[in-house]
Parts: structure tokens; C-alpha cells; sequence
């Protein structure tokens, strides 16, 4: 059963707009939380991050906002880019796991020009 | 920057062969990983190293084995390789939490 979910599959939106990409977890021992960003032939890069301390990090367009009763982190890109088109996933740390990272199935993003 | 290699990019294998991919950071991180990529299941962990020579089973380890015999050097061998191991290989390396990707290996097995 996979612990970290991503609901929607691919999400399109108009330049200049928001992106919101949305992510539910099941395990209440995850406590810091990281988005990366694919593009097609290439591995992921790390985007953005929120410890389980804090509901907001922002970082530019990037804001990740973290709602821990509800088990359910959203990344907010504004305003969205065409090259901002990708893959995201969200990904789980334990807080006895060591580095060890759970992912989500990914969202795929496009932004229409 | 930190920059972790994979050794092919693109690779085509026969069921049944033995088959290796590589994977090499620079960084000096102490964390390896091999994740598999497959549509709507997004990565899953196949086997991590925290150190030289020390393994452990990520979620998926079946019909998988590796090998860490230099701290830079993470390999991925497919014992005798099957048409369900069809995927996107990547592997990643770390200090802490954040993980650092190599660029993937798309392996077909037909």
C-alpha cells in the first residue's frame, strides 16, 4: 500500500496562472518532506522542502504548505512557466529512517504558453 | 555540484542474461541508492548502502542484488534478468536527507 500518494495523475495550466500539486500521506511518523522535479531523460532534481515543524517553506515561485492533521502537503508554483512542465514527486522522510525517501507516483505538469 | 553518473543511458538485454549498471558519485556521500521508475508508481527503493560494503533491502529487492566495494561505486545487478524489469533505473547518492539523482537508465528487456 503505497504510503505517500500523488491523486492526480497530470494537471495542465495556463501560463502566468497557479499550479497547485497536491500530496497525501498515511504514516504520521514522516516528518520532513521534500518535492523534486523530472524532466523527461533526466533524474530528478531536488526542488523544495518542509520539516514536519513548520506549515509553510517559500522559496522563490515555490511555496510548500504542510497541514499535519490532515496528512496532506501542496506545492504551489506562481506564477507558473512552460518551463516549469514536469514530472513532480513528493517524497517522505521517517524520523527513524535514516535517509531513506518515500515517493509519490508523481504529477505530471504542463503549462500552456 | 555534486554529479552522480550512471554508466548507460540507454540499455537492451535478453531475458535470462546477467546484467550490471553502475552507478558513481563525486561527492563523497556516504548514501547510495537504487530506485526503479515505473508510470503512476513513482520510485520505488530497490537497495541502499550507508557505507562501504553494507547493504540493506529497499521495498522492492526481489530478483536484485548490489554491490558498494568502493565508497564512490554503487552497482545493480540483475541475476538473470526478466521482461517485468523493464524500467527506468536511477540511482542516488546522499549526505543527509536530500537526495542527489544520476541521470537514469532506461533498461528494455525483451
Amino acid at each position: 500500500d503505497q504510503q505517500v500518494k500523488q491523486n492526480s495523475p497530470s494537471l495542465s495550466v495556463q501560463e502566468g496562472r497557479i499550479s497547485i500539486l497536491n500530496c497525501d500521506y498515511t504514516n504520521s511518523m514522516f516528518d520532513y518532506f521534500l518535492w523534486y522535479k523530472k524532466y523527461p531523460a533526466e533524474g530528478p532534481t531536488f526542488l523544495i522542502s518542509i520539516s514536519s515543524i513548520k506549515d509553510k517553506n517559500e522559496d522563490g515561485r515555490f511555496t510548500v504548505f504542510l497541514n499535519k492533521s490532515a496528512k496532506h502537503l501542496s506545492l504551489h508554483i506562481v506564477p507558473s512557466q512552460p518551463g516549469d512542465s514536469a514530472v513532480y514527486f513528493c517524497a517522505a522522510v521517517k524520523n527513524n529512517a535514516g535517509n531513506m525517501l518515500t515517493f509519490g507516483g508523481g504529477t505530471r505538469l504542463m503549462v500552456k504558453p | 555540484d555534486v554529479k552522480v553518473t550512471q554508466s548507460s543511458r540507454y540499455l537492451v538485454k535478453r531475458t535470462g542474461e546477467k546484467v550490471f549498471l553502475e552507478c558513481v558519485q563525486d561527492m563523497d556521500h556516504e548514501n547510495m541508492f537504487w530506485y526503479r521508475q515505473d508510470p503512476g508508481l513513482g520510485l520505488r527503493l530497490i537497495y541502499f548502502s550507508y557505507d562501504v560494503k553494507m547493504k540493506e533491502k529497499g521495498d522492492i529487492p526481489e530478483g536484485y542484488s548490489v554491490s558498494r566495494e568502493k565508497k564512490e561505486r554503487f552497482s545493480l545487478i540483475l541475476e538473470s534478468a526478466s521482461t517485468n524489469q523493464t524500467s527506468m533505473y536511477l540511482c542516488a547518492s546522499s549526505l543527509y536527507d536530500e537526495q542527489f539523482f544520476g541521470p537514469g537508465t532506461r533498461l528494455t528487456v525483451l
